[in-house]
């Protein structure tokens, strides 16, 4: 079956750094990824919605000057952490849409730790 | 506002016993869907039942729909100790656009299977 891919799994980073953690899509073209967060022992809260090639889609709370993301392409998003802060850790999950199928593919996620 | 909530929140059963999770949403949808993450791991797809449909069957899966009060049940039979996760309704909302294909996800039923 389709494979999304998330890299790195494991981030470890100190306070003030920045982070960007990449979301493709192995075998498909994804007009469409979603980026979640889930806090320990948690549900996944949506973060925002990634259209490729145009601005991303934030919901609410979120802040797009801090989670930045990139749909350059039909395979790949980006979220960058800018200026990451112990709050900011968390397990941070990607979702993306087959264009073709409509089918919806989930990432295995990055786990950020920031010091 | 969360859209799905499934109860209970924790469930721990013996192998062998049948799991039966309930996941309740507020708004009309398109579908509902189960998901399993096992600890600290990516979400993978178990079911999809679409809004006209009343029950489906995959498995030893067996998900109910009540569109009338707006409930979905997940049922495992025979469980096993590999059924141990996190299990999670999704729901995808009843409207065209963008936000159509928006998952909201409940918070969660953590299933622990004793050996």
């Amino acid at each position: 079956g389709a494979v999304v891919s998330q890299h790195p799994s494991r981030v470890i980073c100190k306070s003030g750094t920045s982070v960007k953690i990449e979301c493709r899509s192995l075998d498909f073209q994804a007009t469409t990824m979603f980026w979640y967060r889930q806090f320990p022992k948690k549900s996944l809260m949506l973060m925002a919605t990634s259209n490729e090639g145009s601005k991303a889609t934030y919901e609410q709370g979120v802040e797009k000057d801090k989670f930045l993301i990139n749909h350059a392409s039909l395979t790949l998003s980006t979220l960058t952490v800018t200026s990451a802060h112990p709050e900011d850790s968390s397990f941070y999950i990607c979702s993306a849409r087959d264009a073709g199928t409509g089918e919806l593919f989930f990432g295995e996620g990055s786990r950020l730790t920031v010091l | 506002s969360q859209q799905g909530e499934e109860d209970p929140q924790a469930l721990s059963i013996q192998e062998g016993e049948n799991a039966t999770m309930n996941c309740s949403y507020k708004t009309s949808i398109n579908n509902l869907q189960w998901y399993r993450q096992n600890s600290g791991r990516g979400l993978v797809h178990l079911i999809l039942i679409r809004s006209n449909e009343r029950e489906k069957h995959s498995g030893r899966l067996r998900v109910t729909l009540d569109t009338s009060k707006k409930s979905s049940s997940l049922l495992i039979t025979a469980s096993r100790a590999a059924d141990t996760a996190s299990y999670f309704c999704a729901t995808t909302l009843g409207y065209s656009g963008a936000g159509s294909y928006q998952l909201t996800f409940g918070k969660g039923t953590k299933l622990s299977v004793i050996p």
